[in-house]
């Protein structure tokens, strides 16, 4: 089975630009959760997806805002880019959701200039 | 609100050596519990979780680790270290029946031969 994947895997953007990241859950995942790493904040969740439904929301700004379809595959778009939306966003996918383990995906890096 | 601590940034062990990496949590109510390994440039994998059960949990690679509910304690362990082990190392909780993961500050395991 592949796993989970992110496109792009590596992204430049300016100040005030938007972006919008990809990702593709394991064949049969329902779940889709996205969590921000940066060195200074370390792992904090964004947001969690389940049959296209958001079931949770993380603490951060309205710029923020992500979806699922009904194939499972979910974006998550930034607007208004800021120098501090630098970092690593990891996508991770699960059956179901709760109290099973998540398979993460290998990332997107996120620039901003 | 959840949290979960992790009190060492890095953990340094000789090659064959046995190893500890150190978690402690705060939840209300039963924790869901969770280890995950990051190796450079890569995404999250799972290595363990305690649900429910027995407190001794075995995952991959040969880790284990021992849930302690009185010292709220969810230490990672492997009887011998190899220095493809050196990653970074993340306990985390989820919240309830979600996939919304909190995870910890992360510490650096680091095995020398």
């Amino acid at each position: 089975k592949a796993g989970v994947t992110q496109t792009p895997r590596y992204l430049i953007k300016t100040r005030g630009q938007q972006v919008t990241l990809s990702c593709s859950p394991i064949s049969g995942h329902r779940s889709v959760s996205w969590y921000q790493q940066t060195p200074g904040q370390g792992l904090q969740f964004l947001f969690e997806y389940f049959s296209e439904t958001q079931r949770n929301k993380g603490n951060f700004p309205g710029r923020f805002s992500g979806r699922q379809f009904s194939n499972s595959r979910s974006e998550m778009n930034v607007s208004t880019l800021e120098l501090g939306d630098s970092a690593l966003y990891l996508c991770a996918s699960s059956p179901l959701a709760g109290r099973i383990e998540q398979y993460f995906g290998p990332g997107t890096r996120l620039t901003v200039t | 609100a959840q949290s979960v601590a992790q009190p060492e940034d890095q953990v340094n062990v000789a090659e064959g050596n046995p190893l500890t990496v150190k978690c402690t949590y705060s939840v209300s109510g039963n924790p869901y519990l969770f280890w995950y390994v990051q190796y450079p440039n890569r995404g999250l994998q799972f290595l363990l979780k305690y649900i429910t059960g027995d407190n001794l949990v075995k995952g991959s690679y040969g880790f284990e680790a021992e849930f302690n509910k009185s010292q709220t304690s969810f230490h990672l362990k492997k009887p011998s270290a190899l220095v493809s082990d050196s990653a970074l190392y993340f306990c985390a909780v989820s919240e309830g029946d979600t996939d919304k993961l909190i995870f910890g500050t992360g510490t650096r395991l680091q095995v020398f031969p």
